[in-house]
């Protein structure tokens, strides 16, 4: 069974100082992988799509790295803003035709303190 | 329509009674996913349907939970008798197919958050 741990649980920076969020997972054989942002009281936005054949994504001030074989992705934020402040959710997409739910992990909750 | 939504957005209700959650999918996508949330953690998976045919039920905790696309676009999620444990957001999420696989990008709604009392 698929577990997705993520590390920290929590995270308070200093505004400007870029962020390092860790995510980690079981089985390897992923799909692909996603990380999405959640804010208080409300649903999740989808940030960045890896795919299983890709090592990284970029948008904007974001980049996250997929390492397939180690289970692990990491989410950076560079120079972080005040806005960036909510919960930051990592999910994977099994590999396997008939499997399509995305496992989550408890993810990261980043306070950016002007 | 411009994105999922959910309705209601919040709902108190009495343990045992029964209450229906809404999910309305983005117009044109085919898959439709139910997650539940409980406070602090991520979302769980509780079901997936791909139009009206519900192709995995694995998620629901238990048979209170019952979930339901009749025509392969709204769907309602029941919880019957409503326990303490129940409550939790209820997150709804659709996506497109391509090629026979639902595994495009999800796109939440902003969920219903169920308090039982």
């Amino acid at each position: 069974k698929q577990e997705v741990t993520q590390i920290p649980a929590a995270l308070s920076v200093p505004e400007g100082e870029n962020l390092v969020l860790n995510c980690s997972f079981t089985d390897s054989a992923i799909y692909n992988l996603q990380w999405f942002r959640q804010d208080p009281g409300k649903g999740l936005t989808s940030l960045l799509l890896i795919q299983s054949s890709q090592r990284e994504q970029t948008s904007g001030r974001l980049n996250a790295s997929l390492d397939k074989s180690s289970g692990r992705s990491t989410l950076y934020i560079a120079a972080s803003q005040p806005g960036d402040s909510a919960t930051y959710l990592c999910a994977v997409m099994p590999f396997k035709a008939a499997g399509n739910k995305l496992t989550f992990g408890g993810g990261t909750r980043v306070l950016v303190k002007p | 329509g411009a994105g999922v939504s959910q309705s209601p957005r919040y709902k108190v209700a009495k343990r045992g009674q029964d209450v229906a959650l809404r999910c309305d999918p983005i117009s044109g996508h085919v898959s439709l996913f139910w997650y539940q949330q409980a406070l602090g953690q991520g979302p769980e998976f509780l079901t997936y349907f791909q139009n009206e045919a519900q192709l995995d039920k694995s998620g629901l905790p238990s048979d209170r939970f019952f979930a339901e696309r009749p025509e392969g676009s709204v769907s309602t999620l029941k919880i019957q008798r409503t326990q303490q444990e129940d409550s939790a957001v209820y997150l709804c999420a659709s996506s497109l197919v391509v090629g026979g696989l639902a595994k495009e990008t999800q796109y939440f709604g902003p969920g219903t958050r169920l308090l039982v009392l």
